[in-house]
């Protein structure tokens, strides 16, 4: 029963450069999160996706960063031209969309994605 | 305002005795969640234990409790009996209700580190 997948593991790109960052929801998941940890810092939210749908990207920088969570494969966080300042890791959560509300969804993290940007 | 916040920024706990970590959060929401995580050394999130405001009674997952005060606004996690496998970063998280879209994201304290002496 695999857990939340992501890939890369460690991605590093020179500034201007783009990065797609990938994440497999847990089976019978429906509900993709990213998130961004800084370095000494807790996670900060970026976007919330169900599938084909995004339902709140308030978290997201309004230029350069994108999600998507197509009807098939994975969720794709995209950054484009990078900057030293993406440079953190940056992880995707699963929860499965049950009915009654999402309060007391666990949400299940893959192992993240650390972007280094050089 | 912060709407979690973990005081202790890095905490120290002799092995086999118990330990408890502080975290006390601000909403105006009445129902929303309690979360805990370990984040280790190797990265990655994981899931330890949920609080449910309208949960009569604290949670407990095996070695971890929640001490949950809902009149002071705490939700301190206690790790009994610690190992050293214990040692790891330990996220306090909230999520709320919300409304329209904001449903879906955590909110995460800044961590407190555990090291765990022999």
């Amino acid at each position: 029963n695999a857990g939340v997948m992501q890939n890369p593991r460690h991605l590093v790109r020179r500034r201007g450069q783009e990065a797609r960052l990938r994440c497999s929801p847990m089976k019978g998941h429906s509900h993709v999160y990213w998130y961004r940890q800084l370095p000494e810092e807790g996670l900060k939210f970026m976007v919330y996706l169900q599938k084909e749908n995004i339902i709140d990207e308030s978290g997201m920088p309004k230029e350069r960063f994108s999600a998507e969570f197509p009807k098939e494969g994975p969720s794709i966080l995209r950054i484009q031209q990078v900057v030293r300042g993406d440079s953190a890791a940056y992880f995707c959560a699963s929860s499965p969309g049950l009915a009654g509300g999402p309060v007391g969804e666990t949400q299940y993290f893959g192992p993240g994605t650390r972007l280094l940007v050089l | 305002a912060q709407k979690i916040t973990q005081t202790q920024p890095g905490m120290f706990v002799q092995e086999k005795e118990a330990v408890t970590l502080d975290c006390t959060y601000d909403t105006s929401d009445p129902s929303y969640g309690l979360f805990w995580y370990k984040q280790p050394s190797s990265g990655e999130m994981i899931f330890l234990i949920y609080q449910g405001s309208y949960d009569q009674q604290n949670a407990t997952e095996g070695r971890y409790s929640l001490n949950f005060q809902k009149a002071r606004k705490s939700a301190n996690l206690v790790i009994s009996a610690s190992q050293l496998g214990d040692s790891a970063m330990y996220f306090c998280a909230m999520r709320e209700r919300g409304y329209g879209g904001s449903q879906g994201n955590l909110i995460f304290g800044k961590g407190t580190k555990l090291s765990v002496k022999p």
